[in-house]
């Protein structure tokens, strides 16, 4: 129950398309759902998050859609570029299992110039 | 400027050694934490430490063993009981309490090999 699923994978776009990643999860408790955007060789850094009360957050080209029912949140990269290939963590965090984050497995992009 | 600084960024160990890995913070973060990244297989909690002097194993804490001596420092050994050690470390940190707000601050990552 403490599981987040990500998907997908791995994601190939092309320029100036759409990137769109998403996450599951199974714990009502959970109250704060960050991203980590990763590039190789660095440690992740975060890159926009949301609490269950909205159901979306935009940050420049960056947008995070909750949707509280389904247990389920996306990232939306629009306008992808070169410089987003990276890798993408989704994670959940709720006080009842403490201050230590549930991590997606990841979600390898590559934006295509 | 503020962050965390691991050290060294590259690090090979041979069969049956132990080996150190370095954590250091200067956002007087009060959490610390160990993952480790092997491809494919996203992140995974070794240890962490929420106050100086105490910590908790995570969900790989086999082979593995940490300190907690002061708030800055949270130094990560990998025991020879570690019988697949090669993979990307990572260290992050939190303020407690505020992790809504700001997250983890991740470290720069130490790769180890064995060879």
């Amino acid at each position: 129950q403490q599981q987040v699923k990500q998907s997908p994978q791995s994601l190939i776009v092309q320029k100036g398309g759409i990137s769109i990643i998403n996450c599951a999860y199974e714990n009502t408790a959970f109250d704060y759902f960050p991203w980590y955007q990763q590039f190789p060789g660095k440690g992740p850094a975060l890159l926009i998050a949301i609490r269950p009360d909205v159901s979306e957050k935009k940050e420049g080209r960056f947008t995070i859609s909750f949707n509280k029912s389904a247990k389920q949140f996306s990232l939306h990269i629009m306008d992808s570029q070169p410089g987003d290939s990276a890798t993408y963590f989704c994670a959940a965090i709720s006080d009842n299992y403490g201050q230590n984050f549930v991590f997606g497995p990841g979600t390898r992009l590559s934006v295509l110039p | 400027d503020g962050g965390i600084t691991q050290s060294p960024k590259y690090l090979f160990r041979k069969e049956g050694q132990n080996v150190t890995l370095s954590c250091e913070q200067n956002l007087n973060h009060d959490a610390m934490y160990w993952y480790r990244q092997d491809p494919g297989q996203g992140l995974r909690l070794i240890y962490y430490s929420q106050i100086v002097n105490d910590f908790q194993k995570g969900d790989i804490a086999e082979g593995y063993s940490v300190s907690r001596e002061k708030k800055e420092s949270f130094p990560l050994t990998v025991t020879s009981a570690q019988k697949n050690p090669t993979a990307f470390y990572l260290c992050a940190s939190t303020s407690r309490g505020a992790y809504g707000e700001n997250g983890y601050t991740f470290g720069s990552g130490t790769r180890l090999t064995v060879v």
